[in-house]
């Protein structure tokens, strides 16, 4: 079965703490992708990135870096040095490809409140 | 960039009405998706389609129907609105293949009384 979990529901931390939010998946197929968005309090998801299932690489982006694990089906996001900006919700989710098309299956969110 | 519109921010509408939700998108993706998203809960796919007429039921559709005439406009369409249906609705876009990301509208948010 597909499915996505995002281990934490809440966290909470103090401006300029480093952060992981970890996201566990489970997948039949052998070719897929990760991706994570960010969902501020004004409500559109934003894109933040995208990693397939060849490339175990880690990467990182400025403040945000993401690591993927293929051996324990982890695709966590580190958050070094939060901002009060970063307080969001927060998704991993899976591709999910069927006979219909192309789909992404959801974590259910991780809030992430960033205090000063 | 991507642009996806929503035709409303916040509905406020009463039980039994007929309820249009609509999106565009303007980067000819082939495909677009219709989530309600509750606290708790997540996102959850209600409909979505690959192509102009056709559409696929997600996890949650009953109670929910889709309409797309265009390649650009995805519509959701609550057939007989009731209170369980008051949610955070967001309709999404991507390009068809596996490794493309989906991007949102800001969402409407849909109360029914």
């Amino acid at each position: 079965a597909q499915k996505v979990t995002q281990v934490q529901t809440e966290i909470s931390v103090v401006e300029k703490e480093d952060v992981t939010l970890d996201c566990v998946y489970e997948t039949r197929d052998t070719t897929y992708y990760l991706f994570w968005y960010k969902q501020p309090p004004s409500g559109e998801l934003v894109f933040l990135i995208r990693r397939n299932s060849f490339d175990e690489q880690n990467e990182i982006s400025g403040r945000y870096s993401w690591n993927f694990q293929k051996s324990t089906s982890s695709f966590n996001f580190t958050i070094t040095a939060s901002q009060v900006v970063d307080s969001a919700v927060y998704f991993c989710a899976l591709s999910d490809f069927n006979q219909a098309g192309t789909a992404l299956i959801f974590g259910k969110g991780t809030t992430l409140s960033v205090s000063s | 960039d991507v642009k996806v519109t929503q035709s409303s921010r916040y509905l406020v509408k009463r039980t039994g009405e007929k309820v249009f939700l609509e999106c565009v998108q303007d980067m000819d993706h082939e495909n677009m998706f219709w989530y309600r998203q509750d606290p708790g809960l997540g996102l959850r796919l209600i409909y979505f389609s690959y192509d102009v007429k056709m559409k696929e039921k997600g996890d949650i559709p009953e109670g929910y129907s889709v309409s797309r005439e265009k390649k650009e406009r995805f519509s959701l369409i609550l057939e007989s609105a009731s209170t369980n249906q008051t949610s955070m609705y967001l309709c999404a876009s991507s390009l068809g293949q596996l490794y493309q990301p989906q991007h949102f509208g800001d969402g409407t948010r849909l109360s029914i009384l």
